[in-house]
């Protein structure tokens, strides 16, 4: 089975322009997690969909971040202008429905990353 | 809100034990996990509890004390692979179910 994947691994940009990112989660699962790492700080939430609907998006960190997931299939995050602080790793998780079959623990399977760094 | 505490920095040597502390403050806990991230890589899923005491997974266990606000995971015989960061994450009640992280243990297994 294909895990969490994203694309790309890596992306440098200069202050002012547009990135998106992609995250293709585990065929089936329901829900779909975004975070982000900035250097030195610990990870943290940014938004969840269920299928393709935002569940909750209070860890966005302004109007400058746009997330997509059209179809409930892949997701989408873009940066739109990015600015300095923007800098680093942006990770998808995915995991099932919840459902008794899930389990109690819903586990989230991450993907790799994005290292984004903006100059 | 949320705050979680973990160490930044451990070192062990190879084939000793070693045990890594979280403590936590959350209201609506609904779970603690433990999480492994080689540079680079992927965190990956170790270990789950939400209730009181230990579960054991190999050469890794995770105790959990919902009173104390404490969790700790425990590597034995340890192996040079297990050099990485590990991630203690807690997820509170709600529809959301989004993991809140502590900032990580580096851990670093010497020969």
């Amino acid at each position: 089975e294909a895990g969490v994947t994203q694309f790309p691994s890596h992306s440098v940009i200069e202050k002012g322009q547009t990135v998106t990112l992609r995250c293709d989660p585990i065929s089936g699962h329901d829900n779909l997690y975004w975070y982000r790492r900035v250097m030195g700080k610990e990870i943290k939430f940014l938004l969840h969909f269920v299928k393709e609907s935002k569940q909750d998006e209070s860890g966005m960190p302004n109007n400058r971040f746009l997330a997509e997931r059209t179809g409930g299939t892949y997701s989408t995050l873009k940066v739109q202008p990015a600015e300095l602080e923007d800098s680093g790793v942006y990770f998808c998780a995915s995991s099932q429905a919840l459902t008794r079959l899930a389990g109690a623990f819903n586990e989230q399977f991450f993907g790799p990353g994005t290292r984004l760094t903006v100059l | 809100g949320q705050n979680i505490d973990q160490p930044t920095e451990m070192t062990a040597t190879e084939g000793a034990i070693v045990q890594i502390n979280c403590t936590y403050q959350t209201s609506g806990f609904n779970g603690l996990f433990w999480y492994q991230q080689h540079a680079g890589e992927a965190p990956t899923f170790l270990s789950y509890n939400v209730l009181d005491g230990l579960e054991e997974k190999g050469r890794f266990s995770s105790f959990l004390s919902r009173s104390k606000g404490y969790s700790y995971l425990l590597l034995k015989e340890l192996q040079m692979k297990d050099s990485a960061s590990y991630l203690c994450a807690v997820r509170r009640r709600g529809s959301a179910r989004q993991l809140t992280f502590g900032s990580g243990t580096q851990l670093t297994v010497l020969p």
